[in-house]
């Protein structure tokens, strides 16, 4: 199994983003996918998940309307949009697989850097 | 509402055990729970998926050091045979419709 992030970097207060995730390893279109976030010195927080087929997408309260999340099954690839970004928003964004059987992450991509600053 | 409770930090010597405890809110002792490793300045690792009777599945590679067990609310990691590399965060994560939830985390230093 292997998740690899990408389309991180530095964007102004008031930005936009598109993070995506290459998968491989595994029959992506089986799996929920999910992405995680971290605080610099901070714990783990759960940002949104999104469904094998695409149809259930769910998020994180605190990202409500500024996130939107999709998947291409065809090219094995989950993104996430982030629009209207703070600096609080800053943190390393990691892309998550759901065991198949339950909600439990049981994969996790090297993660990738998202700074917001002016 | 579903809120995983962790100590911030624990100790241990090398060589020893450690158990460390994520608690459930009131009213999900049922629910399973993964634990997740972060060493330092690495990305998490998924150790095991633990459910309420204290079965657990393991992921790919996690030594047999690693063990889980459960009691009521409470959820349990124990790592024995301390190594240095055990040295990192631990997170425990659980699951209702449509959410995940992680509780803050252990820091475990190995003396």
């Amino acid at each position: 199994v292997q998740l690899v992030e990408s389309g991180g970097g530095l964007v102004k207060p008031g930005g936009s983003l598109r993070l995506s995730c290459a998968a491989s390893g595994f029959t992506f279109i089986d799996y929920t996918m999910n992405w995680v976030r971290q605080a610099p010195g901070k714990g783990l927080e759960w940002v949104s998940s999104i469904s094998s087929t695409g149809t259930y997408k769910y998020y994180a309260d605190s990202l409500k309307g500024r996130i939107t999340i999709s998947r291409d099954n065809a090219k094995n690839s989950l993104d996430l949009q982030m629009n209207s970004l703070r600096v609080e928003d800053t943190a390393v964004y990691y892309c998550a697989r759901d065991m198949l059987d339950s909600a439990s992450l049981d994969s996790w991509g090297q993660g990738i850097l998202v700074t917001v600053s002016s | 509402q579903l809120v995983l409770t962790q100590s911030p930090s624990a100790s241990a010597s090398l060589g020893a055990s450690v158990k460390l405890t994520c608690t459930l809110r009131s009213g999900h002792n049922n629910y399973a729970i993964a634990w997740h490793q972060q060493q330092p300045d690495k990305g998490p690792r998924f150790l095991m998926k633990l459910n309420s009777d204290g079965s657990h599945t393991k992921g790919d590679g996690i030594p047999d050091r690693f063990s889980g067990s459960s009691s009521g609310a409470e959820r349990y990691l124990t790592i024995s045979s301390l190594q240095s590399e055990d040295e990192a965060e631990y997170y425990c994560q659980a699951w209702d419709t449509g959410i995940r939830v992680f509780g803050g985390g252990t820091k475990l230093t190995v003396l």
